[in-house]
């Protein structure tokens, strides 16, 4: 089974602080994406990447950053974290190429509170 | 653009009733269509998919067929149970560009089954 963990569940930051969420996968997936989940809005695509060191903007990148040094391993990087990116982040990944029949792989998400 | 429509929630329903959540979308080109659920607590995890026109994707006892001349994918279910109580989101995934293998997202639907 593919399993998608990230690095926290929960998670208090103030305004200003800079934030590091981290996702791990362990079936060796070329595609690794970040989406944030807010009430009423779905799911929203933040970054994604298909490849180490590659990275791509969704549909909302801004105030977010990502690193894929490796292939395991996606981070997400608010710079100077405000209130309105208060959410539950969720990682995914799917195995490679970009193509459209892949089943995407979910983590359990990081609910982050800026106060 | 690509968009995903699907009916407002909450639902509620008693145990053994049967469930339709509607969705439809737009799209350009033949997208593939999927169906995640997310359980209290948890990340998204794929429930059926379908990838082209006709198709009928089933688990669990859900089922949902791609519809391509209403751009419609409803998910049912005959007898729902109380374990079933989750939220629901539609999804397409893109079919061109650089963003070919990305999913859009309806706004999600919460089910409720009552004992």
């Amino acid at each position: 089974d593919v399993k998608v963990t990230q690095s926290s569940r929960y998670l208090v930051k103030r305004t200003g602080e800079k934030v590091f969420l981290e996702c791990v996968q362990d079936m060796d997936h070329e595609n690794m994406f970040w989406y944030r989940q807010d009430p009423g809005l779905g799911l929203r695509l933040i970054y994604f990447s298909y490849d180490v060191k590659m990275k791509e903007k969704g549909d909302i990148p801004e105030g977010y950053s990502v690193s894929r040094e490796k292939k395991e391993r996606f981070s997400l990087i608010l710079e100077s974290a405000s209130t309105n990116q208060t959410s539950m982040y969720l990682c995914a990944s799917s195995l490679a190429g970009l193509v459209s029949t892949d089943t995407q792989y979910f983590g359990p998400g990081t609910r982050l509170t800026v106060l | 653009g690509d968009s995903v429509t699907q009916m407002e929630g909450p639902v509620t329903l008693s145990e053994e009733a049967c469930l339709t959540i509607n969705c439809t979308y737009t799209a350009t080109g033949y997208p593939s269509l999927f169906w995640y659920v997310q359980y209290p607590g948890e990340g998204l995890q794929l429930l059926l998919k379908a990838t082209k026109a006709d198709d009928k994707g089933s688990n669990k006892g859900f089922e949902a067929t791609y519809r391509k001349e209403t751009t419609s994918f409803h998910l049912e279910k005959g007898s729902v149970q109380v374990s079933d109580s989750a939220v629901y989101f539609c999804a397409l995934s893109q079919t061109y560009g650089g963003s070919q293998g990305n999913l859009i997202f309806g706004k999600g639907t919460k089910l409720s089954v009552k004992p």
